[in-house]
Formats: C-alpha cells, structure tokens, sequence
C-alpha cells in the first residue's frame, strides 16, 4: 500500500529565507508524485507533480521539488519566501495513471515578517 | 466555467439526522471523488466514481452513500451522522484519460460539516 509521511506538521521561516518541506514515500511501484496548497478556507491547488520526467520539476509560484529515488524522498523548496506563501501544503502520491491520490499529513507554513 | 462547486458551505447536524452534501463540475470530467480533512491526518478518499452509474469505495468508506446518475453531480449521503464525521469534505474531479496519464484534479471550496 502507498503511504506518504511529510515531516514536520508546522514549518516556520522569515521572510526571503529558503522555504524546505519534506515529503517521503513508500510505493511498491515507481509513483506520481504531486505537491498541493491550501489557503485559508479554499480547496486545494496543485502545485506541480512528477510523473516519471524530469527528476526536478518546476512549480506555480517559484516552488520546485526532486523526485529521489534512492531516499524515496520528494521534498518542496523554494529559495525565497514571500508572506503569500503562507499555507499548509500537502503531499500525495498515486500509482502511475491512476486517478487515487493518497495524501500526507500536511504541514503548515508560516511566514514571519 | 464554474468549475467544481459545493454545496452548502457549512451544516450543523445532531447525531442521527441525514443529510446530503452536493457536488457539480461543469467540465465535463469523468472521474469525480469525494474526501474528508481532518486535523493531522490530511485527506482520505471516501468514494470515487469513473463515469456516471459507477461509484466504488476509497480509504474511508464506512457511514456514507454514493451514486452518479449524471455525468455533472456526484452527491454524498449521510445516513445517520456521528460525531466522528465532524470533518470538512472535498469534492474533486479531473478527466479519466488514457492509462498511465494523470489528469490533474480539481478540487471544490469544501463542506465545513459538524455533527453535534
């Protein structure tokens, strides 16, 4: 069974500082990998995904994120942070093609001024 | 487009009583799903469906009814509530398409539900 373990349920950094959240997974298969926001009070919206491309793949809003084999890690960065990057942020994985998604936890991201 | 639309935005209900949660998409995407958020635990799949008149079961299944009489709506039903479904619930929907594609998913405002 897939399974997605984000660590760290609250990240806090300052404003322009690099922003990291962590994302491993566990998949009998090589998996999609997606990261989704959520602002307050909103449905979800993805950020970007990796579907067996390019290892690095690029996001909206300057995120990005590596798919790592080796670790099973697929960890969100982005090297500055603006105070609209407040959120919480989810990490999912589905089998390739499918439609299921299985989500982390979440993590909550909080800018300070 | 109006894209996936959810209805009501809040509901209070007391132990026992029924109601459904209302979910439209008007981009014609096959495949729709329902999930409920809970505080550290992310979302899980209640019920899916793949096309109109098929639904099948996600992670969460067990108190809530599902069926897809039309390509557009895909309502879910609360029985009895308990407690325990205090949760916000997610509609989403995306295209089906071809094996080994994803089709990205498009998720609804949310149903913010507490059940007293």
């Amino acid at each position: 069974a897939q399974s997605v373990t984000q660590l760290g349920s609250h990240v806090s950094v300052s404003e322009g500082a690099l922003v990291l959240l962590r994302c491993n997974y566990s998949s009998s298969v090589p998996p999609y990998l997606f990261w989704y926001v959520q602002y307050p009070n909103q449905g979800l919206q993805l950020l970007l995904k990796y579907t067996s491309a390019a290892t690095l793949v690029k996001g909206i809003n300057g995120f990005e994120a590596e798919f790592k084999k080796s670790e099973t890690s697929f960890h969100l960065t982005k090297p500055s942070a603006h105070m609209s990057d407040a959120a919480e942020y989810f990490c999912a994985v589905s089998d390739p093609g499918a439609q299921k998604l299985v989500f982390g936890q979440g993590t909550r991201l909080t800018i300070n001024p | 487009n109006a894209g996936v639309t959810q209805t009501p935005k809040f509901q209070v209900l007391k132990t026992g009583q029924s109601m459904t949660l209302q979910c439209a998409q008007d981009m014609n995407h096959e495949y729709m799903s329902w999930y409920r958020q809970d505080p550290g635990m992310g979302l899980r799949l209640i019920h899916y469906s793949v096309g109109a008149g098929i639904t099948d079961q996600g992670e969460v299944p067990n108190g809530y009814n599902v069926s897809r009489s039309t390509t557009e709506d895909f309502p879910l039903r609360l029985l009895s509530a308990a407690p325990s479904q205090t949760s916000v619930y997610f509609c989403a929907s995306s295209y089906s398409g071809l094996a080994g594609v994803y089709n990205e998913q498009f998720f609804g405002p949310g149903t913010r539900l507490t059940v007293l």
